[in-house]
């Protein structure tokens, strides 16, 4: 166990739907990062926040977004959902950019 | 843009054979990391190396990191259907602005 949570595990939704992905973070980490993985693919960047800041930007369609709460849970927004979205969706958290990241489980989104 | 690139993408060995994959940056990296994905599982955590030339073992892995900081390696001694898996390497840019991971190679093993 990573120590880092996600929810939903499994997500089944239509193209054109809306979806948030959560994510709470390892205790005391304050980097989160989001990562998507098509089928037997590697893991694309898409964006990572510090402290509740937005630090770095990845391949992150416009159609996605994200943000960190205070509490430092971050959540990704995807909207407009289209089939090639379907994809497991990470998300890792470090105590600072260059230190080693733990990831979650994953949530599996299916978008039909 | 930075980019992380390994070979090879997949490997087929019979158990007990050796292992290596490589790992090779664009840019320079202020220090590397290796992650290893079970299937069906998440990326974990092996190893961070930092100094130029570094060499650490973990029991039949074994990481290298370039003397120019632009490539690494890691090496399995007798290969266990265990190590099965997908072994990305990652490493942030000098600038801190992004965190990038090389494509990953398959191991599949026989036993």
């Amino acid at each position: 166990d990573s120590g880092v949570t996600q929810t939903p595990k499994h997500l089944i939704t239509a193209t054109g739907q809306r979806v948030t992905l959560r994510c709470s973070p390892r205790s005391g980490d304050l980097s989160v990062y989001w990562y998507q993985q098509s089928l037997d693919q590697g893991l694309q960047f898409l964006i990572q926040y510090y402290n509740g800041e937005e630090r770095a930007k990845g391949n992150i369609l416009e159609r996605f977004s994200a943000q960190q709460f205070p509490d430092l849970h971050s959540e990704l927004n995807l909207s407009s959902l289209e089939l090639g979205d379907s994809a497991l969706y990470f998300c890792a958290s470090s105590e600072d950019n260059r230190d080693e990241q733990f990831f979650g489980p994953g949530t599996r989104l299916t978008v039909l | 843009g930075q980019q992380v690139m390994q070979i090879p993408q997949y490997q087929h060995v019979q158990e007990g054979e050796d292992f290596t994959t490589y790992c090779n940056s664009s840019t320079t990296l202020s220090n590397i990391q290796w992650y290893k994905q079970r299937p069906g599982g998440h990326p974990v955590f092996l190893i961070q190396l930092v100094k130029s030339g570094e060499v650490k073992k973990q029991k039949r892995l074994t990481f290298q990191f370039g003397e120019a900081k632009k490539n690494s390696s890691l090496h399995i001694t007798a290969t266990q259907t265990t190590d099965v898996g997908t072994y990305f390497c990652a490493g942030p840019d000098n600038y801190g602005q992004n965190f990038v991971f090389g494509p990953g190679t398959r191991l599949s093993a026989l036993p």
